[in-house]
C-alpha cells in the first residue's frame, strides 16, 4: 500500500546550527503534504505545508522542499533552538480528502 | 485556530471493558477525525466522524470495534470496545474547516492533545 516514512528515526543537532528532516513518500499522486511537530504528551501542530505544484516553500525559520522526481520531502529548520525538541512527522493528503498518511516521525534532539 | 480538548486525558483499562473518549471542539468544525498512534508509531487514520450519521471507518477498523458518534459539529466521541492490550496507544482527534476561516492555501488540520490508553 502507499505509505510515507522517514530516513532517520532521530537527528541530533548542535543548538544554532540548522536542522534537515527527511521524508519519503510513495504515493506519487499526492497533492498536498504537511509538516507536523508533536511534543512529548501533546498532539501534532502544524508547521508548514507544500502543494505538489511548489518546490519549496518558507516560513519562519523553516523551510520546506518537495523534489517529486524522487518523491521526496524535507524540512529545514534554521538557528536550532532548545524548544525546537520534539518529533517531527511528515503527512500527505494523498486523495485531496483530507485523510492524512503519516510517516513515523523523526525525533530531534538539541544538544546545547 | 482551534481549541480541541479530550477527554480522559489518559486511563489505564481491564481487558474486555470498553472506554469513550470525547472530543470538544470550541468552534464548529466541517470534518472531525479520529487517529490513533501506537507506541514508537505514526498517526493512523481510524475513521472520519460524520455528523447525524455512520462513520466512515478506514480499512482496518470496524464500527462495532470503534463506534463514533458525532452528535453536532462540535463534539465527537469515540468508543474502544472489548479492549485488548493491543489497543493500548494514544488516540487523538483532529478537525479541518473551521467556521468562520478564510479559505486559503494552506491547509490546517488541528489535532487535539490526545488520549493515552494503557489496556491491562
Amino acid at each position: 500500500g502507499e505509505s510515507v516514512g522517514l530516513h532517520l528515526p532521530t537527528l541530533s543537532v548542535q543548538e544554532g546550527d540548522n536542522s534537515i528532516i527527511n521524508c519519503a513518500y510513495s504515493n506519487s499522486a499526492s497533492d498536498y503534504f504537511i509538516w507536523y511537530k508533536q511534543e512529548s504528551g501533546k498532539g501534532p501542530q502544524f508547521i508548514i505545508d507544500i502543494r505538489s505544484n511548489m518546490d519549496k516553500r518558507q516560513g519562519q525559520r523553516v523551510t520546506v522542499l518537495l523534489n517529486k522526481t524522487v518523491k521526496h520531502l524535507s524540512l529545514q529548520i534554521a538557528a536550532t533552538q532548545p524548544g525546537d525538541s520534539a518529533v517531527y512527522l511528515c503527512a500527505e493528503d494523498g486523495f485531496g480528502n483530507e485523510k492524512l498518511t503519516f510517516g513515523t516521525g523523526t525525533r530531534l534532539t538539541i544538544i546545547p | 485556530s482551534a481549541v480541541i480538548s479530550q477527554k480522559p486525558s489518559r486511563d489505564i483499562c481491564q481487558r474486555g471493558t470498553s472506554l469513550t473518549i470525547q472530543c470538544q471542539v470550541d468552534s464548529q468544525v466541517t470534518m472531525m477525525f479520529w487517529y490513533r498512534q501506537q507506541p514508537g508509531q505514526s498517526l493512523t487514520l481510524i475513521a472520519t466522524a460524520n455528523q447525524g450519521s455512520e462513520a466512515t471507518y478506514e480499512s482496518g477498523f470496524v464500527i462495532d470495534k470503534f463506534p463514533i458518534s458525532r452528535p453536532n459539529l462540535t463534539f465527537s466521541t469515540l468508543t474502544v470496545s472489548n479492549m485488548s492490550p493491543e489497543d493500548s496507544s494514544i488516540y487523538l482527534c483532529s478537525v479541518t474547516g473551521l467556521a468562520g476561516e478564510l479559505p486559503s492555501s494552506s491547509y490546517e488540520q488541528y489535532f487535539g492533545p490526545g488520549t493515552r490508553l494503557t489496556v491491562t
